[in-house]
């Protein structure tokens, strides 16, 4: 089944402790992003990535990194987590000649 | 860049009613998506429909992109098609992030 995964669907950790929210597609696409959902300001895009080893910032980068080391996985790191990282995240990926998106499940973060 | 406008903002129905909700932009629309968030935070793909219709089962889309709207029909509506339905265009730039509307919550009663 084509599908976007993302690991863990829920997580609720403290201030500074690392951790890693991993997204993986078996679609074979090169096009793949993060995005955060709060009320009120909807969704805002993290990073993305155009292929392997490139990346780039979204609008709200402040706080994680990303890496694209295989096509497939896009995971995203939060060296340090603040509260103001609670929230909803989303991964999506798509072709890129190709325009429709696909997103995971979604990770449900709380940072106490 | 481009902007999207949706209504109505919220919507309660009766099971087995019929609702269009409506999506407008503000420049032209090449990439349109439509979503389903259900009340569990999921964000399911409905249609992607630049333009034309589209049916799949009791939903169908239409987008007229002279005109920069879509609409998003449900028929028959079921309690689980309860939550909140986004439609989104993706920003002209190379980051190919989605721009969205704000949404249509939708309460369906048994």
């Amino acid at each position: 089944e084509a599908q976007v995964t993302q690991n863990p669907r829920y997580l609720i950790t403290v201030t500074g402790k690392k951790l890693t929210v991993t997204c993986s597609q078996n679609m074979n696409h090169e096009y793949m992003s993060w995005y955060r959902q709060d009320p009120g300001l909807g969704l805002r895009q993290i990073y993305y990535s155009m292929n392997v080893e490139v990346t780039d910032k979204g609008d709200v980068p402040e706080g994680y990194k990303v890496s694209r080391k295989e096509k497939r996985n896009f995971p995203l790191i939060l060296e340090s987590p603040s509260p103001n990282q609670t929230s909803l995240y989303f991964c999506a990926s798509s072709h890129p000649g190709g325009d429709e998106q696909f997103f995971g499940p979604g990770t449900r973060l709380t940072v106490l | 860049g481009i902007q999207v406008e949706q209504s109505p903002p919220d919507l309660i129905l009766q099971e087995g009613a019929n609702s269009t909700l409506r999506c407008n932009f503000s420049d032209s629309v090449n990439n349109l998506q439509w979503f389903h968030q259900n009340p569990w935070g999921q964000l399911i793909n409905l249609f992607y429909i630049p333009s034309g219709t589209k049916q799949n089962g009791r939903l169908s889309a239409t987008t007229v992109a002279t005109e920069r709207y879509s609409l998003l029909y449900i028929s028959s509506s079921q309690t689980t098609d309860s939550g909140v339905y986004f439609c989104a265009e993706i920003n002209a730039g190379n980051n190919r992030k989605l721009i969205w509307g704000l949404g249509t919550s939708l309460a369906v009663n048994p």
